[in-house]
């Protein structure tokens, strides 16, 4: 099962910022928070991780709260392409290829 | 650097006929991952394969599916007799096996059996 809750559902106006929330309260001193975001039908996305720092790349900012019990996913100025299902998923860093456990996700919706 | 592709895009079975999904990985990736999507589902872990190993089966279905990852080629995922239910979208995924590192997914087969 997954170890992240996430609302089902997030509305954004186009070209503003998309904030997106990830509870993971169980996780472990050695578990990374990963997303992803899946397009349609398309193959998921990877999108960021992070331990415990907040992380940032071309795509989005990681924001991760100090006991690491939940964190947000950024998206600085949404666009209509980046209307697509997102996963927050824990997975253990020792043992670093352990399969992804994706769970239902937020339904993002970019409006124009 | 190509990506992670997986062929055929689509696949159509009859009921009782065998399907045989490919995944080639990224360059220099020895990890692959299948998974699959049900209609309206989520994505569930198959099977996890370094080159010519099983690591882990434990999403495998115990009869009908089979999965390998030979020195030399893609890795392949086998359908026996495929039933209805076996309708799906199978994604693989391609990992270069360092800790913590990123999964990266190919574009999917969609199989449907009739």
């Amino acid at each position: 099962d997954a170890k992240t809750t996430q609302p089902p559902s997030m509305d954004c106006a186009e070209g503003r910022a998309a904030n997106l929330p990830c509870n993971h309260s169980t996780i472990s001193g050695n578990e990374y928070v990963y997303w992803y975001r899946q397009i349609h039908s398309q193959g998921p996305q990877y999108i960021i991780h992070g331990l415990k720092n907040n992380e940032t790349n071309e795509m989005a900012s990681l924001i991760i709260t100090e006991d690491r019990k939940s964190s947000t996913l950024i998206l600085p100025h949404a666009t209509l392409r980046d209307t697509a299902v997102y996963y927050c998923i824990v997975r253990g860093g020792l043992s670093g290829n352990t399969p992804l456990v994706f769970g239902k996700g937020t339904r993002l919706s970019v409006i124009a | 650097n190509a990506g992670v592709m997986q062929n055929p895009r689509h696949l159509v079975r009859r009921r009782g006929q065998e399907a045989r999904l490919r995944c080639s990985p990224m360059k220099g990736h020895s990890h692959v991952y299948w998974y699959r999507q049900l209609p309206e589902e989520g994505l569930k872990f198959m099977v996890y394969l370094q080159k010519e190993n099983i690591i882990d089966e434990s999403g495998m279905p115990k009869e009908r599916f089979s999965a390998e990852f030979p020195k030399e080629g893609p890795s392949i995922l086998r359908i026996q007799q495929v039933v209805r239910g076996d309708s799906a979208a199978y994604f693989c995924a391609s990992s270069p096996g360092v800790e913590g590192n990123e999964q990266f997914f190919g574009p999917g087969t969609r199989l449907t059996v009739l």
